[in-house]
């Protein structure tokens, strides 16, 4: 069964300051996803992470996937307050000839203060 | 906006209760997927859809289930409604190919009473 584990689960950092989110899966996987959720919204996505080494960047956030580690990050640099969000890593199985839905990790709720 | 619409919004029922949740895919997107948010649970897949069939299922109840129309859009049928199936349901549609990016809908909240 594939798991996906995110941390921290909640952030309260200070703008301009630099931080990272963590995603470990279980199971091998090829794609990996990046989501953020304002409070009763819906998903927005903001990556898409296909290969090992595969980086991607938008504005203050960078994504990286490492697969032979089954790690992801997601990298805030000099955070602004409009980045205040719930932060979602998804990955999509390998089984189920790429049918199956995501597996989401818990979350990483994000508060950034003046 | 994601392209992908939802309705209703909010849905208040009682228990023991049917509810029908609609979704609509983005243009030229065939496959459809439902996902039921809950602060216990997180986010769970429940069922895929592609082109009409059904394709994969995740954690869906057997009071759940769910159809696409030739149209594609499809609709999410929860029966015998419990407390605990009071969720944010999502839809997401995404068009087949390598990325297979979900884009998700506005969501429709239900609230069982």
């Amino acid at each position: 069964e594939l798991k996906v584990e995110q941390n921290p689960l909640f952030l309260s950092m200070q703008e301009g300051k630099n931080y990272t989110i963590y995603c470990n899966y279980s199971t091998t996987s090829d794609r990996l996803y990046w989501y953020r959720q304002d409070p009763g919204k819906s998903l927005e996505s903001l990556f898409v992470l296909l290969s090992n080494g595969a980086v991607k960047q938008e504005g203050r956030l960078m994504a990286s996937l490492d697969t032979k580690a089954r790690l992801s990050t997601l990298h805030i640099t000099a955070a602004v307050h409009d980045l205040s969000a719930t932060y979602f890593c998804a990955v999509a199985s390998r089984t189920g000839g790429g049918a199956d839905g995501l597996t989401f990790g818990k979350g990483t709720h994000l508060i950034i203060q003046p | 906006d994601s392209g992908v619409t939802q309705t209703p919004k909010h849905l208040i029922t009682a228990t023991g209760q049917r509810v029908t949740l609609r979704c609509s895919p983005r243009s030229g997107d065939l496959s459809v997927y439902w996902y039921q948010q809950s602060l216990d649970q997180g986010l769970q897949f429940l069922i895929h859809y592609y082109n009409g069939e059904e394709r994969a299922k995740g954690n869906i109840l057997e009071r759940f289930s769910a159809q696409q129309f030739p149209d594609l859009h499809s609709e999410l049928n929860l029966s015998s409604l419990e407390l605990g199936d009071s969720a944010l349901y999502f839809c997401a549609s995404s068009v087949a190919g390598a990325t297979n990016e979900q884009f998700f809908g506005p969501g429709t909240r239900l609230t069982v009473l």
